[in-house]
């Protein structure tokens, strides 16, 4: 089994609407988890850290369930640049290597 | 520019050749990652250097690859007798301290090995 698993997609979201996904880890000693964006053949780019009771940046939510061991990305009022793939990435505890799951390819339709 | 600079940028060569790939950091930044990506895939870790040495290589798939980082700062990814498998983005990154979690990336080193 993965470590961190994801659904590959492809999402198709028409513009405006409100898309989530979720990711799941198999270690329940992860300590620390992150979502990356990365764009068509660029890069992977920090979208923004997970914590324990939720948090909000802008259009995004992350939202962390340690039980169940599964960390969500909600965005709302999806846009076209909005279009990318969403990376969960997941540490251990001790451990500086991040962990990345295969990614979520997100397209936004107009 | 300011940001994690890779060469080359793309590579290609033959079975069984030796390549190595470079990677310069974002200047003051002590943690150093590898990683490679495969087309439909994420980011594979190979190994994370902390200053100049090499804190974590469990993710080295076998002794055909090595790395470095001498003077802590730029780091060369060394692969001998390379076979047609290792053809993947080379990913490098780079952290203030390691831990953060916030990796900077470069735009990577492109491998193709016919």
């Amino acid at each position: 089994r993965k470590e961190v698993e994801q659904d590959p997609g492809p999402f198709n979201v028409p513009e405006g609407a409100t898309v989530a996904f979720n990711c799941t880890y198999s270690n329940s000693a992860s300590q620390s988890f992150f979502w990356y964006r990365q764009d068509c053949r660029k890069e992977p780019k920090l979208l923004m850290s997970v914590y324990s009771s939720g948090n909000e940046d802008g259009r995004f939510t992350a939202q962390l369930n340690r039980a169940s061991q599964y960390i969500s990305l909600l965005i709302r009022d999806s846009k076209l640049s909005d279009s990318a793939t969403y990376l969960c990435v997941v540490t251990n505890f001790g451990n500086e290597k991040l962990t990345f799951g295969t990614g979520t390819r997100l397209t936004i339709i107009p | 520019g300011a940001g994690v600079s890779q060469t080359p940028s793309n590579k290609v060569t033959e079975k069984g050749k030796y390549v190595e790939l470079r990677c310069d950091p974002i200047s003051g930044h002590t943690a150093l990652y590898w990683y490679r990506q495969s087309l439909g895939q994420g980011p594979e870790f190979l190994i994370y250097f902390q200053g100049t040495g090499a804190a974590d290589d469990s993710g080295l798939p076998n002794d055909r690859f090595f790395a470095v980082r001498p003077e802590g700062s730029v780091s060369t990814l060394k692969i001998q007798r390379t076979e047609r498998g290792d053809s993947a983005v080379y990913l490098c990154a780079s952290s203030l301290t390691g831990g953060t979690g916030e990796l900077f990336f470069g735009e990577g080193s492109r491998l193709t090995v016919l």
